[in-house]
């Protein structure tokens, strides 16, 4: 119930091109959903995020499409570039309330490798 | 820009050692958190804290120990380290404060811990 499913491990783009990485999760009390992107010797850094009552959101080339009824969500990267080459993990978070924390479940990660 | 930082950046020890791993963030967040993260990327929450004085464990089950004395620091102590430590361990911080209820998680660089 706590899972979130990611999609492909790995993906290789040509410059210009759309990269897309997909997640799927089973809880349905989740209603926080970011991305974060993470270079080589670097921490995670918070990249974009989406709530259940929007189907996409948008930040320059980076979009969130949310399904839902499908209980699936996935990042488009638009126009990719080099600079763009990273590992990208999906999250998911269910609101504790108090102080209770809201803990992050994330995907298992997706290598993204964008040739010039 | 999130200011959390880690040391030591990488450390190899032998086995049997105490270690304490530094994690500090000047922003005055309540939350903090430790991950340990695989070789095969994936992240896995070993700690948290709420605020002084409250700490929990994660998901994944650690030998390590935490504490949290100041709201702006919060050590991960291994008492004993063994080659099965041998790990990336992230430290991230977050505000219930933001408008996702602390879910907006601020990663450190990590510190790659190599036990032999």
């Amino acid at each position: 119930q706590q899972q979130v499913k990611q999609s492909p491990q790995s993906l290789i783009v040509q410059k210009g091109g759309i990269s897309i990485i997909n997640c799927a999760y089973e809880n349905t009390a989740f209603d926080y959903f970011p991305w974060y992107q993470q270079f080589p010797g670097k921490g995670p850094a918070l990249l974009i995020a989406i709530r259940p009552d929007v189907s996409e959101k948008k930040e320059g080339r980076f979009t969130i499409s949310f399904n839902k009824s499908a209980k699936q969500f996935s990042l488009h990267i638009m126009d990719s570039q080099p600079g763009d080459s990273a590992t990208y993990f999906c999250a998911a978070s269910r609101y504790a309330g108090g102080t209770s924390y809201g803990k992050l479940t994330f995907g298992q990660g997706t290598i993204l490798t964008v040739h010039p | 820009e999130a200011d959390i930082y880690q040391t030591p950046r990488y450390l190899v020890i032998g086995t049997g050692k105490k270690i304490t791993l530094e994690c500090s963030q000047t922003m005055g967040h309540d939350k903090m958190y430790w991950y340990q993260q695989d070789p095969g990327m994936e992240l896995h929450l070993i700690h948290y804290s709420y605020g002084v004085n409250s700490t929990e464990k994660g998901d994944l089950s650690s030998e390590s120990t935490v504490s949290r004395i100041r709201t702006e620091h919060f050590p991960l102590t291994l008492e004993s380290a063994r080659p099965s430590h041998t790990s990336q361990y992230l430290c991230a911080s977050s505000s219930s404060r933001s408008s996702s209820g602390g879910r907006e998680q601020y990663f450190g660089p990590g510190t790659r811990l190599t036990v032999t």
